[in-house]
């Protein structure tokens, strides 16, 4: 069974451009989170979905970040225009269940490098 | 404000040894909480988790010990092995927040074979 997948692996870009990177969550799981990874912040939630409807946003650092879940199996995170200080890695992950002691399980994540 | 704080950056310990690694927390609503553990270039995997109605929790070589009253929780790797190095994510939720985690920074862990 495929786990959450994420793409692109790796994105390099110039300050300014605009930035999407994608996530399939697991089959079946009705949470999908975005985080964000740095060294000062460690791992922070940006934004979480149940249902393909966005719950809690947050943690979107500004409106130059939206997220979007057209349907079940799909999401993309956008940052337009984007910033160096938004170099991290970003991380997708999905869940299934309605508590708080439900497993999440992450994808690969998607290293950001903006010159 | 940091409310899960992981604050040694990093441990090193001898294969076969113990490996602690803390956690603190500073909301007291949080009931339940989770060990992660990340490899370079993947993506962090759950390890263990306890509830707060709980005190220890073990799984083979590892133990997570909670400590309601001095918000602290620790995690024990015993014996440590060289496939043990990654980096370790503490994390917490509260009940009833649709599974919400917070996040400490994540802590190092080096075993010396």
């Amino acid at each position: 069974d495929a786990g959450v997948i994420q793409s692109p692996r790796h994105e390099v870009t110039e300050m300014g451009q605009e930035v999407t990177l994608r996530c399939k969550p697991i089959s079946g799981h009705d949470y999908l989170f975005w985080y964000r990874q740095t060294m000062m912040r460690g791992l922070e939630l940006l934004i979480y979905f149940n249902n393909n409807v966005p719950i809690d946003d947050s943690g979107m650092p500004e409106d130059r970040f939206s997220a979007k879940m057209p349907n079940a199996s799909f999401s993309t995170l956008k940052i337009q225009p984007s910033e160096p200080r938004d170099s991290a890695v970003y991380f997708c992950a999905s869940s299934f269940g309605t508590s708080g002691t439900d497993t999440q399980y992450f994808g690969p994540g998607t290293r950001l490098t903006v010159l | 404000d940091q409310q899960v704080k992981q604050n040694s950056p990093s441990l090193s310990v001898q294969e076969g040894r113990i490996s602690i690694l803390n956690c603190d927390y500073t909301n007291s609503m949080f009931d339940y909480f989770l060990w992660y553990k990340k490899y370079p270039a993947e993506g962090p995997t759950f390890l263990i988790s306890i509830s707060s109605i709980k005190d220890k929790n073990e799984d083979g070589r590892f133990t997570v010990f909670l400590n309601k009253s001095a918000k602290h929780l620790s995690l024990h790797i015993v014996p440590s092995q060289p496939g043990d190095s990654a980096v370790y994510f503490c994390a917490a939720s509260e009940y009833g927040t649709n599974s919400k985690l917070t996040f400490g920074k994540g802590i190092t862990l080096s075993v010396r074979p």
